[in-house]
């Protein structure tokens, strides 16, 4: 079963860091992208950012937002996604989801968030 | 990156149809066909419904499909059911290697 679990959400003050991880199963992690993607109480879904597969040497990309702040590494020998929050402000608030980013289709690579995790809650307050 | 343009609530009869539209720019929508749209029941994850503007997922029913015109697209529901009463989102690629989402649209069956 395709599976993804977050974990490391909870409570920090402003200006604070946190490490949210995101354990996949089921799947060959190291051939796909994956997407951070957050949700503010009561809020839309936000897209926080991607890191690029292994073909794709692993690149990232962040939403203005949270660029220079968060950074999201990943460990293909563990299955794992990561994002790393620094500096974290009250509306970082949210639960923070990961997703699988896409798929393949014989030598095509669909890009649409197929699997997604059951969210980790993030609340920067004092 | 401005957030996609949705309805913030549309509303339909059991076995009704319904469409959401999602507007974006010609940075985003208007120059890919990278558009997906996704299901959130309450305190659920989302479920993705629609990608590359009209493909359904296996497993998604045939009642919803999806279209794009210019730099709008759009999800429509046919026979509308219980169980799709929920928010959806619609989202996509952009020029400067980024996704955005819609402000998503609550779909409520009267």
């Amino acid at each position: 079963e395709v599976q993804l679990v977050e974990s490391g959400g909870g409570l920090v003050q402003p200006g604070g860091s946190l490490r949210l991880s995101c354990a996949a199963s089921g799947f060959t992690f190291s051939d796909h992208h994956m997407d951070w993607v957050r949700q503010a109480p009561g809020k839309g879904l936000e897209w926080v950012g991607r890191s690029r597969n292994k073909g794709n040497s692993y690149t990232t990309e962040y939403a203005a937002s949270v660029k220079g702040r968060f950074t999201i590494s990943r460990d293909d020998s563990k299955n794992s996604l990561y994002l790393h929050m620094n500096s974290l402000k009250s509306e970082d608030t949210a639960v923070y989801f990961c997703a699988k980013a896409g798929w393949w289709s014989g030598n095509k690579y669909y890009y649409a968030m197929d699997v997604w995790g059951q969210g980790t809650t993030v609340t920067v307050s004092s | 990156q401005s957030a996609l343009t949705q309805p913030a609530s549309v509303s339909g009869s059991p076995g009704q149809s319904i469409t959401i539209s999602c507007t974006g720019t010609s940075s985003d929508i208007g120059n890919y066909n990278y558009v997906s749209w996704y299901q959130q029941h309450p305190g659920k994850a989302p479920k993705l419904m629609i990608y590359d503007v009209s493909k359904r997922p296996s497993g998604v029913s045939n009642r919803f499909s999806g279209s794009k015109s210019g730099n709008t697209a759009s999800l429509t529901i046919s026979g509308l059911q219980a169980e799709d009463e929920a928010d959806y989102y619609c989202t996509s690629y952009t020029t400067i290697s980024t996704w955005v989402f819609g402000g998503g649209t609550k779909l409520t069956l009267l």
